[in-house]
């Protein structure tokens, strides 16, 4: 079974400044997505950001960007120029495509972002 | 539609009651997936359906749960005999076909208080 970690509850940052947060996650399949999931007080899942396991660039969106570490089973997430309208919950999610298994999303507890004025 | 919706936005039962949850899929979406999401955690998996074939139902926490797909479309997750622990909000969401086709699109959820 696949676990993901996130070890930081809660964050906070200032507007325009850059912020990372982390995700560990287990697992012992070799082919799989990672994702970045936000979550506003709306509820709704926003996909953020995705990453296939078999490549080796980090994926970028904007000012959204990843540093994933295969062998480390990480899987941070890094926002630049924070603006207020990020202010959400983070949610890391794993994806694994082998085996049939192909439509799963496990995600960890999440991360309470706040940017501050 | 434009997105996945689901009905009510918000349902209060009395423990013992039965509730019904409604979850219209983006048109022509072939899989449809039900999450359960405690407050203050992550999102955890319940079922999956292709098209109106239930492929997993492994996270369905007990048999009270039971949902259904019966035309490849529409979907309704029902719980019998609600229990306090049954509290969470309810996501859908669903993904345009089979293969390895990653994007989940989700719903704004329904969120479930058993008092």
């Amino acid at each position: 079974a696949q676990t993901v970690t996130q070890s930081q509850p809660e964050m906070s940052v200032q507007e325009a400044e850059t912020v990372t947060l982390s995700c560990t996650y287990d697992t012992s399949e070799n082919n799989y997505y990672l994702f970045w999931y936000k979550q506003p007080p709306s509820r709704q899942m926003i996909l953020v950001i995705r990453q296939e396991a078999y490549k080796q660039q980090n994926a970028t969106e904007n000012r959204f960007s990843v540093n994933f570490q295969k062998a480390a089973k990480s899987f941070s997430l890094k926002i630049s120029d924070s603006q207020l309208g990020d202010t959400a919950m983070y949610f890391c999610a794993f994806m694994s495509y082998s085996g049939g298994s192909n439509y799963k999303l496990t995600f960890g507890k999440g991360t309470l972002l706040t940017v501050n004025p | 539609g434009a997105g996945v919706s689901q009905s009510p936005r918000y349902k209060v039962a009395k423990r013992g009651q039965d509730v019904a949850l409604r979850c219209d899929p983006i048109s022509g979406h072939v899989s449809l997936f039900w999450y359960q999401q405690a407050l203050g955690q992550g999102p955890e998996f319940l079922t999956y359906f292709q098209n109106e074939a239930q492929l997993d139902k492994s996270g369905l926490p007990s048999d009270r749960f039971f949902a259904e797909r019966p035309e490849g479309s529409v979907s309704t997750l029902k719980i019998q005999r609600t229990q306090q622990e049954d509290s969470a909000v309810y996501l859908c969401a669903s993904r345009g076909d089979t293969g390895r086709e990653e994007k989940l699109f989700f719903g704004s959820g329904t969120q479930l208080s058993v008092l």
